[in-house]
């Protein structure tokens, strides 16, 4: 089975312009999260979906920041405008739910390889 | 609230010397305990997860953890580091009951010397 795919896999812009990174979690999994990760601040939780349904944003930085979930299978981390200290690699995790097929959830989470974002 | 502590953001060891990656945890319920691995430019990968079953969890690629409730501690060990070790380790804690928030250490980056 395919993991969780994220595109593009790096991507270079300048301030002020908009930044859109995509990611498709596993099939059957409920949840879906996104990360920031920088050497200052480690593994940040921006935010995360249940059933598409966004569920805690309290991670997500300010409002220039925007995430979507339009079905089971895509999400998106927007950023407009993007600035130098939006520098990081972002990642998408997703989930499976909890007691399907009896089996109780872990919270084991599966990392897509992430998004290395440099804004200029 | 639940929280990580990693003691040491690097750890240097020989290779075929034995891994200690300390882990410390603080949870007010028996918490599940993960630990994740990064590889350069990869994602977070499970090395191995505590789940209140046994108390010594064998993961992958010879890497263990035993979870000890008096130290409230779940240090991952190696009995002989190989250089494909290297990378950076990831502990981690959740808790049972439906979807709770995995809260993530602040990593340790290994590095084996030849």
């Amino acid at each position: 089975d395919a993991g969780v795919i994220q595109s593009p896999r790096h991507e270079v812009t300048e301030m002020g312009q908009e930044v859109t990174l995509r990611c498709k979690p596993i099939s059957g999994h409920d949840y879906l999260f996104w990360y920031r990760q920088t050497m200052m601040r480690g593994l940040e939780l921006l935010i995360y979906f249940n059933n598409n349904v966004p569920i805690d944003d309290s991670g997500m930085p300010e409002d220039r920041f925007s995430a979507k979930m339009p079905n089971a299978s895509f999400s998106t981390l927007k950023i407009q405008p993007s600035e130098p200290r939006d520098s990081a690699v972002y990642f998408c995790a997703s989930s499976p739910t909890s007691g399907r097929g009896g089996g109780a959830n872990y919270n084991e989470q599966f990392f897509g390889p992430g998004t290395r974002l440099t804004v200029l | 609230a639940q929280s990580v502590t990693q003691l040491g953001s690097h750890v240097s060891v020989s290779e075929g010397a034995l891994v200690l990656l300390r882990c410390n945890y603080s949870s007010s319920v028996p918490p599940y305990l993960f630990w994740y691995v990064q590889y350069p430019n990869q994602g977070l990968q499970l090395l191995l997860k505590y789940t209140s079953a046994a108390t010594l969890v064998k993961g992958i690629n010879g890497f263990e953890a035993e979870f000890k409730k008096s130290e409230t501690s779940f240090h991952l060990t190696k009995p002989s580091a190989h250089m494909s070790d290297a990378a950076e380790y990831f502990c981690a804690v959740s808790s049972p009951g439906g979807y709770q928030k995995v809260t993530f250490g602040t990593g340790t980056k290994l590095q084996v010397i030849p």
